[in-house]
């Protein structure tokens, strides 16, 4: 049993340049989220989705797209990667959401590096 | 900003003491969730406490929360080395609302 799967592990990019960090779950969960983590922050919710085809904002959400096509993936895109995007990038899902607990599975995260 | 902070920033105790960390919060919570990050990997959820609940237990695990004074604390007892690991705490405060806290190093000496 996976859980949830991220990849790629590690990526270098130049500014500019643009990327997909894909997540996978095979838990059947309705909710996923794309988490970046800095140092001295916590993690910081991005975007977020409560199913199939819906997409959502979170706190941090300028640069980054997101999508989810399938139940089971939930994509989240650089389009023009900036140094600030540089981050450790977590995907999250849970079965549940909105008056539910949230209680979130995590992926073993992404290392971006923007130069 | 909601986010909940954690107290102390960094806690170090020899095995088998006990690890108390701290945590604050500004608003009102649905739930209140820690979770535990080893060096290097994706956060493991703990235990969840429920905003009218005031105290659980999981295994060496104690949290209580406070919801008058905003904060709650998580208790490990009888710390081993395979604890050393960042806790987070983790706030909900509305349908898919949930803030983590800045952490807390805990480094366990064998």
């Amino acid at each position: 049993n996976a859980g949830v799967t991220q990849t790629p592990k590690f990526r270098v990019l130049k500014t500019g340049q643009s990327m997909t960090l894909l997540c996978a779950q095979d838990m059947n969960h309705e909710y996923m989220y794309w988490y970046r983590q800095d140092p001295g922050m916590g993690l910081r919710l991005i975007h977020y989705s409560v199913g199939e085809g819906t997409t959502a904002k979170g706190e941090v959400p300028d640069g980054y797209n997101v999508s989810r096509l399938k139940k089971q993936n939930f994509l989240l895109g650089l389009e023009s990667a900036a140094p600030s995007q540089t981050s450790v990038y977590f995907c999250a899902s849970s079965p549940t959401g909105g008056s539910g607990a949230n209680v979130l599975t995590f992926g073993a995260g992404s290392r971006l590096t923007v130069l | 900003s909601q986010q909940g902070e954690e107290d102390p920033q960094a806690l170090s105790i020899q095995e088998g003491e006990n690890a108390t960390m701290n945590c604050s919060y500004k608003t009102s919570i649905n739930n209140l969730q820690w979770y535990r990050q080893n060096s290097g990997r994706g956060l493991v959820h703990l235990i969840l406490i429920r905003s009218n609940e005031r105290e659980k237990h999981s295994g060496r695990l104690r949290v209580t929360l406070d919801t008058s004074k905003k904060s709650s604390s998580l208790l490990i007892t009888a710390s081993r080395a395979a604890d050393t690991a960042s806790y987070f705490c983790v706030t909900k405060t509305g349908a898919n609302n949930l803030f983590f806290g800045t952490g807390t190093r805990l480094t366990v000496i064998p």
